[in-house]
Order: C-alpha cells, then sequence, then structure tokens
C-alpha cells in the first residue's frame, strides 16, 4: 500500500527566507507526486505534479520540487517566502485506478507560518 | 468559469440525523470524489465514483452513503451509523485516469 511522510507538522521562517517542505513516500512503481496547498477552511490548490520525465519540476507561487527516488523523497522548495504562502502543504502519491481516476494517498501537512 | 461547487458551505448535523452534502462539476469530468479532513490527520478518501451510477468504497467508507446519478453530481449522505461526524468534507475530480485532481471548497460538518 502506499504512504506518505510529512516529517514537519509545523515550520516557521522568516519572509524573504528559503523553503523546504520534505515529503517521502512509499509505492511501488514510478509515482505520480503531488503537491496542494490549503488556506484556513479552502479547498486544497495545486502547485505542482510530477508524473514522469524531468525530476525538477516547476509550479505556480515560484515553487519547485525534485522527485529523488534513490531516497523516495519529493521535496518542496521556494527561493524566497513570501508572507501570503502560509498555509498547510500536503504531498500526495496517486496509484492510477483501473477504470479511471487515481486515487491519492496524503500526508497528514505542514503547517507554514511565515514571520515578517 | 469551470469548476466544483460544494454547498452548503457550513452544515449542522443533530443526533440520529442523516445529511446530505452536495457536490457538483461543470468540468465534464469522469471521476469523483469525497474525501473527510480531520486536524492532523491528513485526507482520507470515503468514496469514489468513476462512471455514472457507479461508485467504490474508499478507505473510511462505513457511516456514509453516495450516489451518482449524473455525471456532474456526487452527493455524499453522512449517515446517524457514522458515530463521529464533526470533519471538513472535501469533493474532487479528475478528467482520466492518472489526472490531477481538483478540489470543490469543502463544507464543515457540525454535530449539535
Amino acid at each position: 500500500a502506499q504512504s506518505v511522510t510529512q516529517p514537519d507538522i509545523h515550520i516557521t521562517v522568516s519572509e524573504g527566507a528559503s523553503l523546504e517542505l520534505r515529503c517521502n513516500y512509499s509505492y511501488g512503481a514510478t509515482p505520480y507526486l503531488f503537491w496542494y496547498v490549503q488556506s484556513p477552511g479552502q479547498g486544497l490548490q495545486l502547485l505542482l505534479k510530477y508524473f514522469s520525465g524531468d525530476t525538477l519540476v516547476q509550479g505556480i507561487k515560484g515553487f519547485e520540487a525534485e522527485f529523488k527516488r534513490s531516497q523516495s523523497s519529493f521535496n518542496l522548495r521556494k527561493p524566497s517566502v513570501h508572507w501570503s504562502d502560509a498555509a498547510e502543504y500536503f504531498c500526495a502519491v496517486g496509484a492510477p485506478l483501473t477504470g479511471g481516476g487515481n486515487k491519492l494517498t496524503f500526508g497528514t501537512g505542514t503547517q507554514l507560518k511565515v514571520e515578517l | 468559469d469551470g469548476g466544483i461547487t460544494q454547498s452548503p458551505k457550513y452544515l449542522f448535523r443533530k443526533e440520529g440525523q442523516n445529511v446530505t452534502l452536495s457536490c457538483e462539476q461543470n468540468l465534464n469530468h469522469d471521476a469523483m470524489y469525497w474525501y473527510r479532513q480531520d486536524p492532523g490527520q491528513g485526507l482520507r478518501l470515503i468514496y469514489y465514483s468513476q462512471i455514472v451510477n457507479d461508485f467504490q468504497k474508499g478507505d473510511i467508507a462505513e457511516g456514509y452513503s453516495v450516489s451518482r446519478e449524473k455525471k456532474e453530481s456526487f452527493p455524499l449522505t453522512v449517515t446517524s451509523a457514522q458515530k463521529n461526524p464533526t470533519a471538513f468534507y472535501l469533493c474532487a475530480s479528475t478528467r482520466g485516469r492518472g489526472e490531477t485532481q481538483y478540489f470543490g471548497p469543502g463544507t464543515r460538518l457540525l454535530v449539535l
């Protein structure tokens, strides 16, 4: 069965500082990997995804993530954090379903706080 | 604009009552999903549907029921058998196999 671990429950960074959120996954085949962001009381917004190809993927809002198969990791990075990036971030691994769609397994999330 | 809508934003349930959460999408997506979110636990899959008139249980289906009579709609009923229904419920949809899931804004269910 697939699983996702986000080891950091809370992270605090200063505005303008760099950010790295960790994600480790367990999956038997080549995974589909996602990062989503959630503001309080809102739905999830897709930041970026990895399906295949280039292991460094670019997303919205200046985020990027690198797929490292040898480490089973898909860490999210941003060179300079803005106060508006404060939110909860979820990593997910997806397994295609026979018949269409995919099953996502989510990590427990990392709450990001940005200090001004 | 295309998207996923969920209603209501807040829902209150009395003991022993069934309540239904609405999820509608105009993205022409084939697959739809329901997730439950609790603090510190991430999202957990309740039910999913890949085509009209067909649906499958997810990881935590007990106490919930769904229907898929139309491609655009996938309502979730929280039955009285669900003893701990207080949570944030999220609906999602995808176009096809392996595709990205897009999420609605969610419904918060509270017990009176």
